[in-house]
């Protein structure tokens, strides 16, 4: 059973243009929200992420979107280049009091930025 | 190096195989996490290390798959009898702190992209 569903699987954008990912989660005790990004042949790198305490989060052209009471959250990533090309994926954790902190990741979202 | 380093890069074996792989993860970190990636797909967890202590191994799919952390640095993941559907990327990643004190940066490595033939 997937815990994080990610949306669209792949993603093609003009350089310029404004990418967004959507993610969609059903554990109400997720309280760690993060996106990683993964080129070819490395391990996924944090991006960004947010608790669910705030609505957004903005770090230079990459944005968090949350809302709580949908238990969705979005990536937006501005002014998108070439070198933002990768595969994005959102993730999920349980409450930090928890021992259990495994990520768990959506299925990842390709995105292309061309010229 | 300052990052999570994995070794092999790359394994090739034959079914019916064993296979290591190993992680050395950050430092002085306390958390160690081994994840599995098939194609195309997220990373899954597989199994969670607190210094030498194995917290939570409810991700291994098969009593084939074995992880330790004897002294709570490096890891290995040995994988008995290989079958094809274990192929996929493994992918270590450490954290400063235990699971429960607070929320800290997963730090993933390069993986081993295993290929069971």
């Amino acid at each position: 059973q997937q815990q994080v569903k990610q949306s669209p699987q792949s993603l093609i954008v003009q350089k310029g243009g404004i990418s967004i990912i959507n993610c969609a989660y059903e554990n109400t005790a997720f309280d760690y929200f993060p996106w990683y990004q993964q080129f070819p042949g490395k391990g996924p790198a944090l991006l960004i992420a947010i608790r669910p305490d705030v609505s957004e989060k903005k770090e230079g052209r990459f944005t968090i979107s949350f809302n709580k009471s949908a238990k969705q959250f979005s990536l937006h990533i501005m002014d998108s280049q070439p070198g933002d090309s990768a595969t994005y994926f959102c993730a999920a954790a349980l409450d930090r009091g928890s021992t259990l902190g495994r990520l768990y990741f959506g299925r990842g979202t390709q995105l292309t930025v061309w010229p | 190096g300052a990052g999570v380093s994995q070794s092999p890069r790359y394994k090739v074996a034959k079914r019916g195989q064993d296979v290591a792989l190993r992680c050395d993860p950050i430092s002085g970190h306390v958390s160690l996490f081994w994840y599995q990636q098939a194609l195309g797909q997220g990373p899954e967890f597989l199994t969670y290390f607190q210094n030498e202590a194995q917290l939570d191994k409810s991700g291994l799919p098969s009593d084939r798959f074995f992880a330790e952390r004897p002294e709570g640095s490096v890891s290995t993941l040995k994988i008995q009898r290989t079958q094809q559907e274990d192929s996929a990327v493994y992918l270590c990643a450490s954290s400063l702190e235990e699971l429960g004190f607070s929320y800290n940066e997963q730090f993933f490595g390069p993986g081993t992209r295993l290929t069971v033939l």
